[in-house]
């Protein structure tokens, strides 16, 4: 059974860097195929995809906010940390992570964690 | 900047059939942007529907289908239920980094 949990700080204020871990279990980011993704989206809007770390290492970033932006993983805890400097209020969003498998056939998002309001204010 | 668009807003009959499109100001959608679809109802993380264009999870009920429609990727309901009514996403790959469209909300009326 899949499961994804996202943690975090529920508020943090303008220009500190927010730190959220996912944590994750049914599954090993070790194992070909196996990626993990972070997406957000602020409340009453659209999805916007953020991140992804994949079971070799590869990391991709969203074109807009990649200077902001790094993802890391820590296999031997199962879990997925992303960081995202200098916070706006313009962040404010939930904040999910979700499996991804790779296969030669395209990627694919599977399974989704509940995700995690942040809210950015002074 | 890529950007992918989906319609705002549709509207369709309890019973009836509607597709829903993605498109990419990269030019025509095909297999290789590995098009997925999302299910959003409020208050609820996404659900996956369909993967790599055409393809259901075990979960996806039989009347949702995707497919490649005109240089876009579509996401068609047929025999719409009252409970399909949700916000539609679709999500491209280029190169690795994803792109979500900015959502379709049906409304089952």
């Amino acid at each position: 059974q899949v499961t994804l949990r996202e943690s975090g700080p529920a508020l943090v204020k303008p220009t500190q860097t927010l730190t959220l871990t996912c944590t994750f279990s049914g599954f090993a980011l070790s194992t070909s195929t196996m990626c993990v993704t972070w997406i957000r989206q602020p409340p009453g809007k659209a999805l916007e995809w953020l991140a992804r770390i994949d079971w070799d290492d590869e990391k991709y970033y969203s074109t807009s906010l990649k200077t902001r932006l790094t993802i890391s993983k820590d296999t031997s805890k199962n879990q997925v940390v992303l960081t995202m400097t200098n916070m706006d209020p313009v962040d404010t969003a939930s904040y999910y992570c979700a499996r991804i498998r790779r296969l030669q056939s395209g990627s694919y998002i599977d399974f989704w964690g509940l995700g995690t309001l942040v809210t950015v204010s002074s | 900047q890529t950007v992918v668009t989906q319609e705002p807003s549709l509207t369709v009959s309890p019973g009836g059939t509607v597709t829903l499109t993605c498109a990419s100001s990269t030019g025509a959608v095909t297999s290789g942007y590995s098009p997925n679809w999302f299910q959003q109802k409020p208050g609820q993380a996404p659900r996956a529907l369909i993967y790599t264009t055409s393809n259901r999870h075990s979960w996806t009920p039989a009347r949702f289908s995707g497919s490649l429609l005109g240089g876009k990727a579509a996401l068609t309901l047929s025999g719409v239920q009252p409970e399909d009514e949700a916000e539609y996403y679709c999500l491209l790959y280029y190169g690795g980094a994803g792109v979500f469209g900015g959502g379709t909300k049906l409304t089952v009326l």
